[in-house]
This record gives structure tokens, sequence and C-alpha cells, in this order.
């Protein structure tokens, strides 16, 4: 496995149902990402890892908890979401927080039924 | 804070035809400068960036950019387009925000569409 990988590519859950996220980078970078990325909207950043620390969470609603156990995996664990949290979500990592680009995984199609 | 603005949600042209996607930002203070690319059903790819040096930068795949600072600016261009070329496309900005660190800011993207 090269790049960033994300796990499953499509998930489809209702809002009671509990689901986690997988993401893995094999790059050997130390900051790690979720985005979420709706239909006509910009990509909104939702959580910023820095080796393995939580250095930044945009107003994310609590249904969403994340979860970096090492540099090189990213969990996104969803629990009662609604319908309006369908989207793709992606993970990126880059060499560290400050700036340089980022690599993208392929993302997981959501879909909250 | 910083923002991107891609004037055009959509651009529609046609094969071997020129192209030039718009983008705009707010602040030129110490920024880095990144085209992505979108293909269906994929993540983002990196397709060029400007850290320093040149303004005028390039990908392997014929699209160059330039960065204007008086005009904050970072338009991507192609003189020859193909069919392979139909993605979306998002400028993003780097910059050093309230907290001192870089963070990564994004357009709402531009969807290329290459017609026969």
């Amino acid at each position: 496995e090269t790049g960033v990988t994300q796990t499953p590519r499509h998930l489809v859950m209702g809002m009671t149902n509990k689901k986690s996220l997988k993401c893995e980078q094999h790059l050997g970078h130390n900051a790690m990402y979720w985005y979420k990325q709706s239909a006509k909207k910009p990509l909104e950043l939702m959580f910023v890892y820095s080796l393995e620390e939580r250095v930044e969470n945009n107003s994310v609603p609590s249904r969403f908890s994340p979860e970096c156990p090492n540099s090189s995996h990213l969990f996104l664990h969803l629990h009662t979401l609604q319908p309006e949290d369908s989207a793709l979500y992606l993970c990126a990592s880059s060499q560290d927080v400050n700036g340089y680009e980022q690599y993208f995984g392929p993302g997981t199609r959501l879909t909250v039924t | 804070a910083q923002s991107v603005t891609q004037l055009d949600s959509q651009v529609p042209v046609f094969e071997e035809a020129p192209v030039e996607l718009r983008c705009n930002y707010s602040s030129s203070v110490s920024v880095y400068l990144f085209w992505y690319v979108q293909y269906p059903n994929q993540g983002l790819q990196l397709l060029l960036k400007y850290l320093s040096g040149s303004t005028l930068v390039e990908s392997i795949n014929g699209f160059e950019a330039e960065f204007n600072k008086s005009q904050t600016s970072f338009h991507l261009r192609k003189p020859s387009v193909h069919i392979s070329d139909t993605a979306e496309y998002f400028c993003a900005v780097s910059d050093r925000g309230d907290t001192g660190r870089r963070a990564l800011t994004f357009g709402s993207g531009t969807r290329l569409q290459v017609q026969p």
C-alpha cells in the first residue's frame, strides 16, 4: 500500500447506528486531517492531529469522535448521525502541521438514512 | 482569516482549447499556494504548488499557475486541454492563522468540463 488509504469506500448507515471510518498513511508523515466534502460547499476541515495529539477541532458536533492511536492511523467514530451528515469524508496527511502540501486519501462516501 | 475565491463554479471548454481557472485569495502575507485536482470518486491530488522562488510553476501534465502578489491571484492555465482533464479543481492557500500555525484554506472548486 502506498500513500493514504481509507476504508470503507462507501458506507450506508441509519441514524441510530455506530460505525467507524479508518485512515492509514504510509508516507511517514506526522500530521493527519479529517475533512468533510458536501455538494456545492467548500471542503470543511474537521480535525487536525499532530504526532497523535489533536491540535484543532473546528466546532464539529460530538456525534463525530476522532481517534489517532499513532501517527499512521486515524479513525472517525460516528454515532447518531443526521441525514445532513451525508457527505464524502476525506482523510489527509502532511509532513507536519505547518502548511506544506497535504496528501489525500480517496475518501469514504457516507450516506445516512 | 484567509479566504479563497474561485469565481467560476463551472468552466465548459472544447478539447484542444486553452483554459484559465481563476483563484484569488484575501491575505498575501507569507502564503503558500496550491492547486489540487479531484477526479470522480477519488480524493484530491496535488497538481502544483508555489512555496517560493519563481512565480510561474508548472505541473507534469501541462498545467501552469502564476503567483501574482499584487493581485493576490494564483490562476491555473493550460494552453490545450484534453478530455481527460475533466475534473474538479481546487485552489488552496496556506498562511499563518490566529494560532501562529499555518492552516490550509480551500476554495469552493471549479468544475472543468472538456467537450469533444
